[in-house]
């Protein structure tokens, strides 16, 4: 399964674009890139799924580029109840079914 | 639909004595997952079913571990005997695995916090 490499941390303010980039350079073919949001107290959540290009639903965007060596999380406006972990997965979860999760991206947004 | 169920939500043992968790995926799902989360070692995998197969339990952390499904609809992890290092928040999840589609959602139960003092 491909390793994936996030930011520990970073902060934003209510109201802003939050971009959150993980970079996955040894993905497979078959890969796909998956992104889970975890409140404390609670288990991770699924955001959003993507193989290539854009995909957007109506919590965030997916941005995969081309090499798809790397990913960004889009998260408009953001809210004080945006404040959590974000973890970016990659594989093909056909095969088993496997979900690793690596450290995780903490997301502090302040008033 | 309720969710993954878990029970209890939160355990506090004595060393040695014997720990269960129980699970309780969404219905229909064929995939289950058990994880734990620590500070420390953040989430870890510990084993999966497909089917109500083990298909990988190579993160158990050792013997003194071992979960079953006996059938679709019930799973359980347990502990024998506990530690204190056992101490985490213990996570079910379970998806449906679906044709040639390597898409999947896991769907994440509420959790057990395991307390071993």
């Amino acid at each position: 399964l491909a390793k994936t490499t996030q930011p520990i941390s970073m902060d934003s303010y209510e109201g802003q674009e939050v971009n959150i980039t993980c970079s996955h350079n040894n993905i497979a073919t078959n890969d796909y890139i998956t992104w889970y949001q975890q409140f404390p107290s609670q288990g991770p959540r699924f955001i959003i799924q993507g193989y290539k290009t854009k995909v957007t639903n109506e919590v965030a965007s997916l941005f995969i580029p081309a090499d798809r060596k790397s990913s960004t999380l889009s998260l408009p406006r953001v809210s004080l109840s945006d404040t959590a972990v974000y973890y970016c997965l990659v594989g093909f979860y056909n095969q088993g079914g496997k979900l690793i999760f690596g450290q995780g991206t903490e997301l502090s947004v302040k008033p | 639909d309720a969710g993954v169920i878990q029970s209890p939500r939160h355990e506090v043992t004595e060393m040695g004595q014997e720990v269960t968790l129980r699970c309780k995926p969404i219905s229909g799902h064929n995939s289950l997952f058990w994880y734990r989360q620590t500070m420390m070692r953040g989430l870890e995998l510990l084993i999966y079913f497909n089917n109500n197969v083990p298909i990988d339990d190579s993160g158990m952390p050792e013997d003194r571990f071992s979960a079953k499904m006996p059938n679709a609809s019930f799973s359980t992890l347990k502990i024998q005997p506990s530690e204190p290092r056992d101490s985490a928040v213990y996570f079910c999840a379970s998806s449906l695995k679906q044709g040639a589609d390597g898409g999947t959602e896991a769907f994440f139960g509420q959790g057990t916090r395991l307390t071993v003092v």
